[in-house]
Order: C-alpha cells, then sequence, then structure tokens
C-alpha cells in the first residue's frame, strides 16, 4: 500500500465536457503514472511523470492532458469528454524498477 | 506494438482444484511482472520473475518464467474462493513503464 487515493472515485458526464480526475500519494514517489482500463485491452498507460513538472506521453495519451505541480499530486485532464473515454481510470506510483502501487481506481462514464 | 497475450481469457473452476494460466509474447523481456486485481480494486503485484527458467512460489501460487524469457506460466494449486480475480501478467519496456496483458479472469466456485 503506497497510500495512494483517487478522486472521485465515480463521475457520470457529458459529452463535450471537461472532466480532471486526480490521484494523491503520501510515500513521496517520483514516478507516477495513468492508465485506463476497458474490457479486452488490459490496462493502457496514458501518460507519466518523472519529476514535478516533469511528464510525457504513454501508449493511449490523445485527448489526455496531465500535469504535477507537487510530488504527491498527479492531475489527469480530459479536455472534451467523448464516449470513447468511458473506462476505469488507475493511477499507480513506483517505488522501484519493479515495484508500482495502483490506487483503487476511477469509474468514469461518458454519455 | 508489443503483443502479451494471456490465456485463458476466462476460467471457472471448483475450489481444491488446480490450474495453469499462461503468459505468451515473440518477444524476450528482461524481467516480467504477475499482478493480482481484485473488483472495484486496483491490481496488486504479486512476484516478479527475471531469470529465464526461474521458479518462484507464493504459498500455494507458482510462477515460471521460460527458458527464454518469453512466457511465463501460473500455476495455482488447490484453489480457494479467495483466489477469484483478475490475473494480469506485465513486463517492463525499454522506457522503463509497464506494458500489461489482457488479463485472466478467474472464478473460483465454492
Amino acid at each position: 500500500d503506497a497510500g495512494i487515493t483517487q478522486s472521485p472515485r465515480h463521475k457520470v458526464t457529458e459529452t463535450g465536457t471537461p472532466v480532471t480526475l486526480r490521484c494523491h500519494q503520501t510515500e513521496n514517489h517520483r514516478y507516477m503514472y495513468w492508465y485506463r482500463q476497458d474490457p479486452g485491452h488490459g490496462l493502457r498507460l496514458i501518460h507519466y511523470s518523472y519529476g514535478v513538472k516533469d511528464t510525457d506521453k504513454g501508449e493511449v495519451s490523445d485527448g489526455y492532458s496531465v500535469s504535477r505541480s507537487k510530488t504527491e499530486d498527479f492531475l489527469l485532464t480530459l479536455e472534451s469528454a467523448t464516449s470513447s473515454q468511458t473506462s476505469v481510470y488507475f493511477c499507480a506510483t513506483r517505488e522501484t524498477e519493479e515495484t508500482q502501487y495502483f490506487g483503487p481506481g476511477t469509474r468514469l462514464l461518458v454519455l | 506494438t508489443q503483443l502479451l497475450e494471456q490465456s485463458p481469457q476466462f476460467l471457472s473452476i471448483q475450489e481444491g482444484e488446480n490450474l495453469t494460466v499462461y503468459c505468451n509474447s515473440s518477444s524476450v523481456f528482461s524481467s516480467l511482472q504477475w499482478y493480482r486485481q481484485e473488483p472495484g480494486e486496483g491490481p496488486v503485484l504479486l512476484v516478479t520473475v527475471v531469470t529465464g527458467g526461474e521458479v518462484k512460489k507464493l504459498k500455494r501460487l507458482t510462477f515460471q518464467f521460460g527458458d527464454a524469457r518469453k512466457d511465463s506460466s501460473l500455476h495455482i494449486t488447490a484453489a480457494q474462493p479467495g483466489d477469484t480475480g483478475l490475473y494480469l501478467c506485465a513486463f517492463r519496456t525499454g522506457a522503463n513503464n509497464l506494458f500489461f496483458g489482457t488479463g485472466t479472469r478467474l472464478t473460483v466456485i465454492p
């Protein structure tokens, strides 16, 4: 357990609206990640951060942006939500090269 | 695009039975990880295997890394209802990120 919380845990929104998901960690881990999980696709990396203000794209970054202004917080923003972004979003932190911890997830429904 | 195939996709067995699930790729990995994810929660790391041919045991779970480091298996002995969940394998990419398979969803019936 790496003290990861995600908010909100559930959200319903409409197509075209902006949405921001928050990930908060208490372990001071340098690396943080955002994944989405969809049936038949497993977990796919959206964006990751390797330090404050240092971020990079993952496998499925289109339509998403991230920000990290503090070590403990990593925000994921959907600028204009689409139905294809309906998913379960997981935040993770990395303690060592071989150890990642995941948050409880945010279930997002875009109508 | 690297692919990580897991089989079977779904598995339903009776309590007390043994089972094996597989993780296969055409690529060679420096290491491979296994996670278990329970409904409504995030994945939890079970084990990391690094050396070809390596076998690791975690109570009733036995993990094996293929000799050529392209595949791995997870064997559960005498499955319990608490073993129910989604089992995911993942490898570390050159960018030091994790790439996940699609998972095996296991249901153990009491």
